[in-house]
């Protein structure tokens, strides 16, 4: 696809359920990033990705969030048992190799009701 | 203290005017740093890229780096409406992957 595409949009859900949400990087990055934005505040590093393997997980929050990267393409970021401190927008970004321009998707808004 | 300190507004003015927008840091390990504009419900779009200190002149826009101050600031000059979202200064050091970002300050451009 032409630019990052994050899905769902919007995800409303009930507190203690599992989400799972999908980022689809530009072909051919091989650096994938997850980022968290609470409201009003700056982003907040969750994890990353250089191919499939994620050599740093220290940025996730609690062992309630797991990644993972398929195919050098497609991610997904799980949170289990929602909690209401987890409504944020989840940013993704990806670059073409790490350290080289960003590119983010539009972000999923996830509210735990 | 947060890495990145960044004021976060709002900040509103006329149309016309010159902004300036600043961030400090504390980590003198950084060399890159950017700025982001980010409008309301869209991701973050890459505005400036710089590493190390000086200046950098794109268009509109002017990004500078102090690194013996750790400041770094973002000048718009002849502000226009569609100007108006938040903006992010971001910052990594040599090697690294995580970038450090700024709450981000929000800036209003008055018709």
């Amino acid at each position: 696809g032409a630019g990052v595409s994050q899905s769902p949009s919007n995800k409303v859900t009930e507190k203690g359920k599992d989400v799972e949400l999908r980022c689809d990087p530009i072909s051919g990055h091989t650096a994938l990033y997850w980022y968290r934005q609470r409201l009003g505040q700056g982003l907040e590093f969750l994890i990353y990705f250089q191919g499939n393997s994620a050599p740093d997980k220290s940025g996730l929050p609690s062992d309630r969030f797991s990644a993972e990267r398929t195919g050098e393409s497609v991610s997904t970021l799980t949170i289990q048992r929602t909690q209401q401190e987890d409504s944020a927008v989840y940013l993704c970004a990806s670059s073409l190799v790490v350290q080289a321009e960003a590119f983010f998707g539009q972000g999923t808004r996830l509210t735990v009701v | 203290q947060k890495e990145v300190e960044q004021d976060p507004g709002p900040l509103s003015v006329p149309e016309g005017a010159i902004v300036s927008l600043n961030c400090t840091y504390s980590n003198s390990a950084f060399q890159y740093f950017m700025w982001y504009r980010q409008y309301s419900r869209k991701g973050p779009e890459l505005l400036m890229y710089t590493y190390s200190s000086g200046n950098k002149e794109d268009g509109r826009f002017t990004a500078q780096v102090d690194k013996s101050s750790k400041y770094i600031s973002l000048f718009i000059r002849d502000s226009q409406p569609s100007d108006s979202a938040t903006y992010l200064c971001a910052m990594r050091g040599t090697g690294g992957f995580k970038t450090i970002f700024g709450a981000g300050t929000r800036l209003f451009v008055k018709a």
